[in-house]
């Protein structure tokens, strides 16, 4: 079974813009990260947030983690074209690597 | 790149059958793990190879077997072969079983027929 949901399911922007998507989680974690997956490829691990981080930036990626609400957002800026993939958030749990990922937000970027 | 590699690309079965499905780890990671991606979904992880030893397994059947060989690569075999198998099945390996980030695989897409 899926640990989260991402919203929204899916996501069409206009170059240049930012997108936002959203991760809820059920259980505690240890870290939270997102993954992004072109054409049903192979997942590339964007970035990791710890449990005890509220914020994490790289490039033109932001991250947000609230763990009390047990959500997190990712935040791309500046979008462009080639940032059309999926995104999915996944959620490591403590003692071990083992990840639980949500169903993934559809990000379309036009030019 | 990641340096994890699978093997093969695609691969098309009749139900019932049997399959193999091989990664190779990237250099310096112990720890292999795999999920399956039904269409449209998010990867399920299926199980983790530490050291050669199973390290955790999700709810999958024990018809959904693993290895993981002294060099650390890693196979994973499925035993009668059913519709719902059809799936991305990707293979990820980390530096070790405490290591947060996994390297992920371009995946082997199995279509049972």
């Amino acid at each position: 079974s899926q640990q989260g949901e991402e919203d929204p399911q899916a996501l069409s922007i206009q170059e240049g813009e930012n997108a936002t998507m959203n991760c809820s989680y059920k259980t505690s974690i240890n870290n939270l990260q997102w993954y992004r997956q072109n054409s049903g490829r192979g997942l590339v691990h964007l970035i990791l947030i710890r449990s005890n981080e509220r914020e994490k930036h790289s490039g033109r990626l932001r991250v947000t983690l609230d763990t009390s609400k047990k959500s997190s957002s990712l935040l791309i800026t500046a979008s462009r074209a080639a940032d059309t993939a999926s995104y999915f958030c996944a959620t490591g749990v403590y003692y071990g690597n083992k990840l639980v990922f949500g169903a993934g937000t559809i990000l379309r970027v036009k030019s | 790149e990641t340096g994890v590699t699978q093997s093969p690309t695609h691969l098309i079965k009749t139900r019932g059958q049997q399959v193999t499905l091989r990664c190779s780890s990237q250099s310096g990671h112990n720890t292999v793990s795999w999920y399956q991606q039904a269409l449209g979904q998010g990867p399920q992880f299926i199980f983790q190879y530490y050291r050669e030893e199973e390290n955790g397994r999700g709810n999958f059947p024990p018809r959904f077997s693993g290895l993981q060989f002294p060099n650390y690569s890693s196979e994973l075999n499925v035993n009668a072969l059913e519709l719902d198998d059809s799936a991305l099945y990707l293979c990820a390996s980390s530096r070790d079983s405490e290591s947060y980030e996994q390297y992920f695989g371009p995946g082997t897409r199995l279509t049972v027929t």
